[in-house]
């Protein structure tokens, strides 16, 4: 079956720490997006990526990293200078360029800030 | 800046009522729009998408209208099943600009009585 992945299904983190979300897609997709949704909101565009080794800064990205190393992963890091990490993270991919460009989500991460 | 409003935030039918759900953009140079439903907890499953030279799209039970010049989008639900109980999220994305950008709105969630 194609489609995205995304683990953990929910995380933990103490102050100060890191933490590292991971996304998986095997739709041969060559662009990846990571979303934040919080309660009551739409969902706001933290980092993208069209194509391996490339990514752009969203509207949200302070405090936030990602790699793009395989065109099947791209992972996302909250960093300790992002204020308020605590929301529902969203990842999706879609064929990138002024085609269908119809966006897939994976299921997503919830954050918790401890 | 595109600006995505849906109104009702919240809509309650009782199962079996024919329903519409409103979505209105601020930019009307869009190259789609395009509906989700998201589960509580769940990702964003694609519903519907219209680009914009077209008027409509439908599937089974769900029709989505669109009005580029009075930048408005309607979702209709026909015989309304308690199934269909979630948020509904419109999305455009415009026609200028990276293909990275999609603006969402914030949602209506809906309730279907049995």
């Amino acid at each position: 079956d194609g489609g995205i992945t995304q683990s953990p299904k929910y995380l933990f983190r103490k102050e100060g720490q890191n933490v590292t979300l991971s996304c998986e897609q095997n739709l041969n997709h060559d662009a990846m997006y990571w979303y934040r949704q919080d309660p009551g909101q739409g969902l706001r565009l933290i980092y993208y990526s069209q194509i391996v080794n490339d990514f752009q800064k969203g509207d949200i990205a302070e405090g936030y990293s990602v790699s793009r190393e395989k065109k099947e992963s791209f992972p996302l890091t909250v960093t300790s200078a992002q204020k308020n990490p605590t929301a529902f993270y969203l990842c999706a991919s879609s064929i990138p360029g002024e085609s269908l460009n119809e966006q897939f989500f994976g299921p997503g991460t919830r954050l918790t800030v401890l | 800046k595109q600006e995505v409003t849906q109104i009702p935030a919240a809509l309650s039918v009782p199962e079996g009522e024919n329903l519409v759900l409103n979505c209105s953009f601020t930019d009307s140079a869009i190259y789609n729009l395009q509906w989700f439903r998201q589960d509580p907890g769940k990702g964003l499953t694609s519903l519907l998408l219209i680009q914009s030279s077209q008027r409509e799209q439908t599937s089974g039970r769900l029709n989505a209208s669109l009005d580029k010049s009075s930048g408005r989008s309607t979702l209709y639900i026909a015989a309304s099943q308690p199934g269909d109980s979630a948020t509904y999220l419109c999305a455009v994305k415009l026609r200028t600009g990276s293909a990275r950008q999609l603006t969402f709105g914030s949602g209506t969630q809906l309730t279907v009585l049995p």
